[in-house]
C-alpha cells in the first residue's frame, strides 16, 4: 500500500509556541519524494517543501524546520514561535517515483493548525 | 501568487447535470494535474495531462474526463453529477511527466456544489 497518514487532525497552540506536525508514509519504492503544502482558506496549496528519499538531511528555513527518518517512515514538520499566520490545513504528500506512477500525489487527511494570540 | 489559475471560483449545479472546470497553468509548465478535495479531506488525485494526452488516472469513472490544449491550459468535465461530487477541485501545472519528482503549483481551487 502507498499510502501518507497524517494522525493530528487538529491542534490548537498560543503564538510563540513550537509545534510539530507528524507525517508517517508508506511506499515500497525506493525512489520517492516528500512534500509539505500549507491550505489556507483561500484553499491554494502553497508549497512549502520538497526531498527525495536519498537525502535523510534535516532542513530549516526561518522558522519552520523538517526531520525525515527513514528508519520510521516519517517526515516531520516543525514551527517555531509560532505565529497566528501560521493557522491553516498542512498536508504532507507522497510522490512514489515508481514506473507505473507518472503524477500521483499521495495525500494525507490534513492537520490543522489553528495558532492563537 | 503561483500563476495558476482556475475558473470558475464557485459553482452550483443541479444533480445530473455536467460542468466544465478549467485550469491556466504556469507559464513554461506542459502538465497538469487535476485534484478533487472533499470537505476535511486530503486532495485525491483525478488525472494528468502532459502535451495534450492523459498521462495517469485516479480512482475515478469515466464521467470525469479531461482536455489540454496547445498553450497547455486545462479543462476537467464531469458529466452525471452526483451529489458526492461536491467538493474543490484544484489544478496543479509541473515541467515534465514525473510531475510529482518537481515543484507543483496550484491554483485555488474551484469550489463545485452540486444541489
Amino acid at each position: 500500500a502507498q499510502k501518507v497518514t497524517q494522525a493530528q487532525t487538529e491542534i490548537s497552540v498560543v503564538e510563540k509556541e513550537d509545534v510539530t506536525l507528524d507525517c508517517v508514509y508508506e511506499t515500497r519504492d525506493t525512489t520517492y519524494y516528500l512534500f509539505w503544502y500549507k491550505q489556507p482558506p483561500s484553499g491554494e496549496l502553497v508549497f512549502l517543501i520538497r526531498r527525495n528519499s536519498f537525502d535523510e538531511q534535516n532542513e530549516i528555513s526561518g522558522r519552520y524546520s523538517w526531520n525525515f527518518q527513514k528508519s520510521t517512515s516519517s517526515f516531520n514538520f516543525t514551527i517555531t514561535a509560532s505565529q497566528v499566520v501560521d493557522s491553516a490545513v498542512y498536508f504532507c504528500a507522497l510522490y512514489p517515483h515508481g514506473s507505473s506512477n507518472t503524477g500521483k500525489l499521495i495525500f494525507g487527511q490534513g492537520t490543522t493548525l489553528q495558532v492563537k494570540p | 501568487e503561483t500563476g495558476v489559475t482556475q475558473s470558475p471560483t464557485h459553482l452550483i449545479k443541479t444533480r445530473g447535470q455536467q460542468v466544465t472546470l478549467r485550469c491556466s497553468s504556469q507559464s513554461g509548465h506542459n502538465t497538469v494535474s487535476w485534484y478533487q478535495q472533499a470537505l476535511g479531506q486530503g486532495p485525491q488525485f483525478i488525472f494528468q495531462y502532459y502535451r495534450e494526452e492523459e498521462n495517469g488516472r485516479g480512482n475515478f469513472p469515466p464521467r470525469f474526463s479531461g482536455l489540454q490544449f496547445p498553450n497547455y491550459s486545462s479543462e476537467l468535465n464531469v458529466n452525471a453529477l452526483e451529489l458526492d461530487d461536491s467538493a474543490l477541485y484544484l489544478c496543479a501545472s509541473s515541467l515534465g511527466v514525473r510531475a510529482g519528482a518537481t515543484e507543483a503549483f496550484f491554483g485555488q481551487g474551484t469550489r463545485l456544489t452540486v444541489v
